[in-house]
C-alpha cells in the first residue's frame, strides 16, 4: 500500500537558519503531495500542496517540488523564525488505493531566538 | 463560519465504557473523515463518508463505528474502550467526493484517555 516516510525529529534551529525536512514516499499510481503544519494543542492545516511531477507548492516562504524520479516531496524555508517551531506533516493521497490521506509520522521543529 | 468543531476536548473513560466523541462542519462538505494521532505515528484513519447515508473504513476501525446522517454531523462512537485507544482523535472535512484529494479542514482535536 501507499506508504510515507519523514526524517525524524525533533529538529531545533536557530531563527534564520535554513530548514530541510526529507520526505519520500511510495504509491501506485499519480498521487497528490502535501504538507500539514500542526501548531501546538491545534488541529493540523494544510501547508502546500503539488498535484502532478515537476510542481512546486509554496506558502509562508515554505517551498517543496514533487519529484517523480527520487520519490520525493522535501520542505525548505530559508530563513526559519520563532513562530514556524510547529510539527510538520507529510501526506499523499490518491495514489491508487483506498480515498484517504497518507501521513508521515511527523518532524517536530523548534527554532530558537 | 466555525469551520470544524468537536466536542469534547477532553475526556477520561474506565475500560468498557461507551462514548460518542461529536463533529460538525458548517461548510457544506461532502467528504468527512476521523483520524487518531499516537506518537510516533502520525495519524491514521479510522472511518470515512464521502456523503450523507454513506461511510466507509479506513486503516484502523475495530472498536469504532460511525454513521452520516446528515451532511454536516459525522460522529464516531467508541463501542467498548480500551487502553489502547488513547489517544487524540481529529476531524476532518474537505469538499467533493474526492476530497480526500482536497485539502482537509481539522478540528480542534479531542484527547481521550481510557483507563
Amino acid at each position: 500500500g501507499d506508504s510515507v516516510t519523514q526524517m525524524e525529529g525533533p529538529v531545533t534551529l536557530s531563527e534564520e537558519a535554513f530548514l530541510t525536512i526529507n520526505c519520500t514516499y511510495t504509491a501506485t499510481g499519480y498521487p497528490s503531495l502535501f504538507w500539514y503544519v500542526q501548531y501546538p494543542g491545534e488541529g493540523l492545516q494544510l501547508l502546500l500542496k503539488a498535484t502532478k511531477a515537476d510542481d512546486k507548492g509554496s506558502n509562508k516562504g515554505f517551498e517543496a517540488t514533487y519529484r517523480k524520479e527520487t520519490t520525493s516531496f522535501h520542505l525548505e524555508k530559508g530563513s526559519v523564525q520563532v513562530s514556524d517551531s510547529a510539527v510538520y506533516f507529510c501526506a499523499l493521497s490518491g495514489g491508487g488505493s483506498a480515498r484517504q490521506l497518507t501521513f508521515g509520522s511527523g518532524t517536530q521543529l523548534t527554532v530558537l531566538p | 463560519n466555525a469551520g470544524v468543531t468537536q466536542t469534547p476536548k477532553f475526556q477520561v473513560l474506565k475500560t468498557g465504557q461507551s462514548m460518542t466523541l461529536q463533529c460538525a462542519q458548517d461548510m457544506n462538505h461532502e467528504y468527512m473523515s476521523w483520524y487518531r494521532q499516537d506518537p510516533g505515528m502520525g495519524l491514521r484513519l479510522i472511518h470515512y463518508s464521502v456523503g450523507a447515508g454513506i461511510t466507509d473504513q479506513g486503516e484502523v476501525p475495530n472498536g469504532y463505528n460511525v454513521s452520516r446522517s446528515t451532511t454536516e454531523d459525522f460522529p464516531l462512537r467508541l463501542l467498548s474502550a480500551a487502553p489502547s485507544q488513547t489517544s487524540v482523535y481529529f476531524c476532518a472535512s474537505s469538499s467533493g467526493s474526492w476530497g480526500y484529494s482536497n485539502e482537509q479542514f481539522f478540528g480542534p482535536g479531542t484527547r481521550l484517555t481510557v483507563l
